[in-house]
C-alpha cells in the first residue's frame, strides 16, 4: 500500500521569502502525484499534479514542484511567498489501479510572517 | 460551472443517532468521492462511486456507506454515530474514475455530542 509523509507539521516564512514544502511518498510503482491546499473552513483546492512526463510541475498560484524518483519525493516550492499563502498543504498519492482513491499526508500548516 | 455542493455544512448529532450526508458534483462529473479529514487521523478515504457502482472503499466499519443516484449525486449514511465520527466530511468529484483530477467540496462539519 501506498503510503505519504510530510515531515513538517508547521513552517514559519516571512512575507518574501521562498518555500519548500517536503513530500515523500512510498509506493512500488510510478505513482500519481498531487499537491492541494486548505484554507480554514474550506475544502481543498488543487495547486498541481503530477502523473507522468516532465519531472517539473508548475501549478497555480506560482507554485512549482518537482518529481525525483530516486528520492521517492515531490517537493512544493514557491520562490516568494504571499500573506495569502497561509494555509495547510496537503501531499497525496494516487495509482493507476486504485480509481480515484488518494493517500494524503498528514499536512504542512504555513505561517507567513509579515 | 458550479463546484461541488455539500449538504448540510454543519451538522450536530448524538451518539447512536444516524446521519446522512449529500453531495452533488460538478456537472458532467460522474465519479464521487469521500473522505473523511479528522485531526487526529488526518484525511481519510471513505469511498468511491462511479456510474452508481461502488469502485473503492477505505478501511472504515461497516457503519459507514454511501450511493450515489442516476444523476451523479451521491450521499453517505452513517449510523449509530460515535464520538470519534465528528469530522469534516469531504465530497470530490471528477469526470471519472483513475485520478482524473478532482474537485473538493467545502465539506460537511459533522458533530456527534
Amino acid at each position: 500500500a501506498q503510503s505519504v509523509t510530510q515531515p513538517d507539521i508547521h513552517i514559519t516564512v516571512s512575507e518574501g521569502a521562498s518555500l519548500e514544502l517536503r513530500c515523500n511518498y512510498s509506493y512500488g510503482a510510478t505513482p500519481y502525484l498531487f499537491w492541494y491546499v486548505q484554507s480554514p473552513g474550506q475544502g481543498l483546492q488543487l495547486l498541481l499534479k503530477y502523473f507522468s512526463g516532465d519531472t517539473l510541475v508548475q501549478g497555480i498560484k506560482g507554485f512549482e514542484a518537482e518529481f525525483k524518483r530516486s528520492q521517492s519525493s515531490f517537493n512544493l516550492r514557491k520562490p516568494s511567498v504571499h500573506w495569502s499563502d497561509a494555509a495547510e498543504y496537503f501531499c497525496a498519492v494516487g495509482t493507476n489501479n486504485a480509481g480515484n482513491m488518494l493517500t494524503f499526508g498528514g499536512g504542512t500548516r504555513l505561517m507567513v510572517k509579515p | 460551472k458550479a463546484g461541488v455542493t455539500q449538504t448540510p455544512r454543519y451538522l450536530i448529532k448524538t451518539r447512536g443517532q444516524q446521519v446522512t450526508l449529500s453531495c452533488s458534483p460538478i456537472s458532467g462529473h460522474r465519479s464521487v468521492s469521500w473522505y473523511q479529514q479528522t485531526p487526529g487521523q488526518g484525511l481519510q478515504f471513505l469511498f468511491e462511486y462511479f456510474s452508481e457502482t461502488q469502485r473503492n472503499k477505505g478501511n472504515f466499519p461497516g457503519r459507514f456507506s454511501g450511493r450515489q443516484f442516476s444523476n451523479s449525486r451521491s450521499e453517505m449514511n452513517v449510523s449509530t454515530l460515535e464520538l470519534g465520527d465528528s469530522a469534516l466530511y469531504l465530497c470530490a468529484s471528477s469526470l471519472r474514475p483513475n485520478t482524473d483530477t478532482q474537485y473538493f467540496g467545502p465539506g460537511t462539519r459533522l458533530t456527534v455530542l
